[in-house]
């Protein structure tokens, strides 16, 4: 089965304009997550969503928003971007699994933000 | 914060030898994950311990739990260099739809 898939790979932006960052999940997941992982440090939550609506939100300002399409792909928005907003941003989807809830993660490789 | 922190920060061994590496965390949990990351790609689930569980082996992967120290621990046997990335633990905080991550461990093993 296909894996999850970001895009772009890398993204270099001025600081004040917005970054779009797409996902497509596992097939038939149909719950993503947003994580963003400052260089060298731990993954911090964003955005969950699933079956196009989103169910959680991390610690972060209104300018980082998302939406959840009908075919579960995912799209996460940075607007106003800042300096301190460079960093890998990490998507994950989640399915169903006999275990029920206990299902773990699948990440995509990230979308390397730079902001200039 | 309910985020699991690992301990150590930073792990460097030789190949053929064991690597252990702990997790802290704060509140209850349904289970907990561990993950590895190798140098700026996704992560990759390792193995998966519920709350009723003590120990699980996957390989050359041991994870124990201790809900009443709040902690686990993931052991590697008879590392190799490919083992070499980071490793973060995943809690739930009792929420299954939740996933808080640590800052991991990042494990150097030398050929």
């Amino acid at each position: 089965e296909a894996g999850v898939t970001q895009s772009p790979t890398h993204l270099i932006k001025t600081r004040g304009q917005q970054a779009t960052l797409r996902c497509s999940p596992i097939s038939g997941h149909t719950s993503v997550y947003w994580y963003q992982q400052a260089l060298g440090l731990g993954l911090q939550f964003l955005l969950w969503y699933d079956e196009g609506e989103e169910r959680n939100r991390g610690n972060f300002p209104p300018r980082f928003s998302g939406r959840q399409f009908p075919n579960y792909s995912s799209e996460l928005n940075v607007n106003a971007l800042e300096l301190e907003d460079s960093a890998l941003y990490l998507c994950a989807s989640r399915g169903d699994h006999p275990w029920g809830y206990n299902s773990p993660l699948h990440f995509g490789n990230g979308t390397r933000l730079t902001v200039t | 914060s309910q985020q699991g922190e690992e301990d150590p920060q930073a792990l460097s061994i030789q190949e053929g030898e064991n690597a252990t590496m702990n997790c802290s965390y704060k509140t209850s949990i349904n289970n907990l994950q561990w993950y590895r990351q190798n140098s700026g790609r996704g992560l990759v689930h390792l193995i998966l311990i519920r709350s009723n569980e003590r120990e699980k082996h996957s390989g050359r992967l041991r994870v124990t739990l201790d809900t009443s120290k709040k902690s686990s621990s993931l052991l590697i046997t008879a590392s190799r260099a490919a083992d070499t990335a980071s490793y973060f633990c995943a809690t739930d905080g009792g929420n299954f739809n939740k996933f808080y991550f640590g800052s991991g461990t990042k494990l150097n093993v030398k050929p």
